[in-house]
């Protein structure tokens, strides 16, 4: 079974206090990895997507890595602003063209 | 460009009742999504339309919830009769095509008590 895991639950950080978030998955055959940022009482919004191991991405002090097996989403210098939930989800060739499979998310706190 | 909007934002109903929800996808948009994201949990799909065909409705509770896209543009989720644990926000996403990236909207909040 597709299967998406994210750790940590929740992550509480000082600003400029640098970490990354995990992203394991098990799929029949990616499609694509997707990283996105809900904050509280909006949709997601789209971040990042990867389509094969070795690949990655920045966007500000955001930057996602992705292995056969997981990815990570590393925040360097992390600011207040940058507090959210961030969930992971795959898209597989086994499922529907277009549906994807999250996880749980990461609730992250960067206190001043 | 105008994101996707959804409407109402908030609707507090009674077991029982009915409900419908509203999507307006971004223009030029031929994929339309209906999620269902429970609190603690991440969003789930309900049923995906290509224009105006059903590509996926494999997770919908078809005996509750129907949705439809007419003229391949807005779209409508209802619930019919809702269920306590239907209290959910229900999210519509759109992308250009099935493979790619998809935008969310802000999403409606559900509870039903």
């Amino acid at each position: 079974e597709d299967q998406v895991t994210q750790s940590p639950e929740a992550l509480r950080l000082q600003e400029g206090e640098s970490s990354s978030l995990n992203c394991s998955y098990t799929v029949s055959g990616l499609r694509g990895l997707f990283w996105y940022r809900q904050d509280p009482g909006k949709g997601p919004e789209f971040l990042f997507t990867l389509y094969s191991a070795g690949e990655e991405k920045e966007k500000e002090r955001l930057k996602a890595t992705l292995t056969k097996k997981e990815s990570f989403l590393h925040i360097t210098a992390p600011k207040p602003e940058d507090s959210a939930t961030y969930l992971c989800a795959v898209g597989n060739y086994g499922g529907s063209q277009g549906n994807l499979i999250f996880g749980k998310g990461t609730k992250l706190s960067v206190k001043p | 460009e105008a994101g996707v909007a959804q409407s109402p934002r908030y609707k507090i109903i009674e077991k029982r009742q009915s409900v419908a929800f509203w999507c307006n996808p971004i223009s030029g948009h031929a994929t339309l999504y209906w999620y269902q994201q429970i609190l603690g949990q991440g969003p789930k799909l309900l049923i995906q339309f290509q224009n105006n065909g059903v590509v996926d409705d494999s997770q919908l509770p078809k005996d509750r919830f129907s949705a439809e896209r007419l003229k391949g543009v807005d779209s409508t989720l209802k619930i019919q009769p809702a269920k306590l644990e239907d209290s959910a926000v229900y999210l519509c996403a759109s992308s250009q095509g099935g493979e790619n990236t998809q935008y969310f909207g802000p999403g409606t909040r559900l509870t039903v008590l």
